[in-house]
C-alpha cells in the first residue's frame, strides 16, 4: 500500500475554502484515493473517493493531477463544524476492500 | 446510508476481566467486518478482518487469544476483549464495507467503543 504523507495541522477560518494536500508518491496504477474525517471519539466518516482528475460532491472537491503522485481534498466555506482529522488513504479496491491502513491525518481547525 | 452500531458506547472494567464490544450493521448484510483501535491523538490502527463463518485474521502484532472476534451473524461482529488491562484502555472502532455506494470502495464506521481499564 502507497504510504502518504500530509500536513499534521491547518487553521482557517470560518467561510473560507481549505486545500488539504497529500502526497502519495510510490501510488499504483490500480490505486484509489480515498478521505475521510473523524470527529473526536467517532468513527470515521467517508468524504470522497477518486481515480484522476476531478472528483466533486456535496462535501468536497477532490483534485488529482495527471501523476497522482498527491491529491488535494477541497473543503469550500468552512465552518466550525468542519473541524476534524481529515486522513488520506490509497489502496487497491476489491481485494483490500476495507483492510485500511490510516497515516497521522491533518487536524484541521476552524476559527470563527 | 447504511448505519453501522456499537455497543457499549464506553465501558469501564477491572484489570484481569473479559469485556465484550458488540458491532452491528443495522440495515446491510456484511461478510466481512474490521476492527480498528484507536489511543489518545493517535491514528486508527487495523487490528483484525472479522469473517463471517470463518476464523478472523489478525494483523501483525495482534496477540489473537487476547482478542477474540466472533462473526456469527451476517449483521453482527463481537470484539472481546480478554483479561484486560490497563494498556488496553483505548478506543475500539469496527467498519463494515458499504453495501450501495455505486462506483464507490468504502467503509461505514460505527461510532467506537471506549473502553478503559482500571
Amino acid at each position: 500500500l502507497a504510504k502518504t504523507t500530509q500536513p499534521i495541522s491547518m487553521d482557517s477560518y470560518e467561510g473560507q475554502e481549505v486545500n488539504i494536500t497529500c502526497s502519495h508518491n510510490n501510488i499504483a496504477t490500480n490505486d484509489y484515493i480515498t478521505w475521510y474525517q473523524q470527529f473526536p471519539s467517532q468513527g470515521p466518516r467517508f468524504i470522497i473517493q477518486g481515480y484522476k482528475t476531478k472528483v466533486t460532491n456535496e462535501v468536497a472537491s477532490l483534485f488529482i493531477p495527471a501523476d497522482r503522485k498527491s491529491s488535494t481534498l477541497s473543503l469550500p466555506r468552512v465552518s466550525l463544524s468542519d473541524t476534524a482529522v481529515y486522513y488520506c488513504l490509497v489502496g487497491e479496491r476489491g481485494s483490500t476492500l476495507g483492510r485500511l491502513y490510516f497515516g497521522r491525518g491533518t487536524q484541521l481547525t476552524v476559527w470563527p | 446510508g447504511a448505519v453501522v452500531s456499537q455497543h457499549p458506547s464506553r465501558v469501564i472494567c477491572k484489570s484481569g476481566t473479559s469485556v465484550k464490544i458488540e458491532c452491528r450493521s443495522l440495515d446491510f448484510q456484511a461478510t466481512t467486518m474490521f476492527w480498528y483501535r484507536q489511543f489518545p491523538k493517535q491514528s486508527l490502527m487495523l487490528m483484525a478482518t472479522s469473517n463471517e463463518g470463518s476464523k478472523a485474521t489478525y494483523e501483525q502484532g495482534v496477540e489473537k487469544d487476547k482478542f477474540l472476534i466472533n462473526h456469527a451473524s451476517l449483521t453482527l461482529s463481537t470484539l472481546t476483549v480478554t483479561s484486560a488491562h490497563p494498556e488496553d484502555s483505548s478506543f475500539y472502532i469496527c467498519s463494515a464495507p458499504n453495501p450501495g455506494l455505486a462506483g464507490i470502495e468504502t467503509q461505514y464506521f460505527g461510532p467506537g467503543t471506549r473502553l478503559l481499564v482500571l
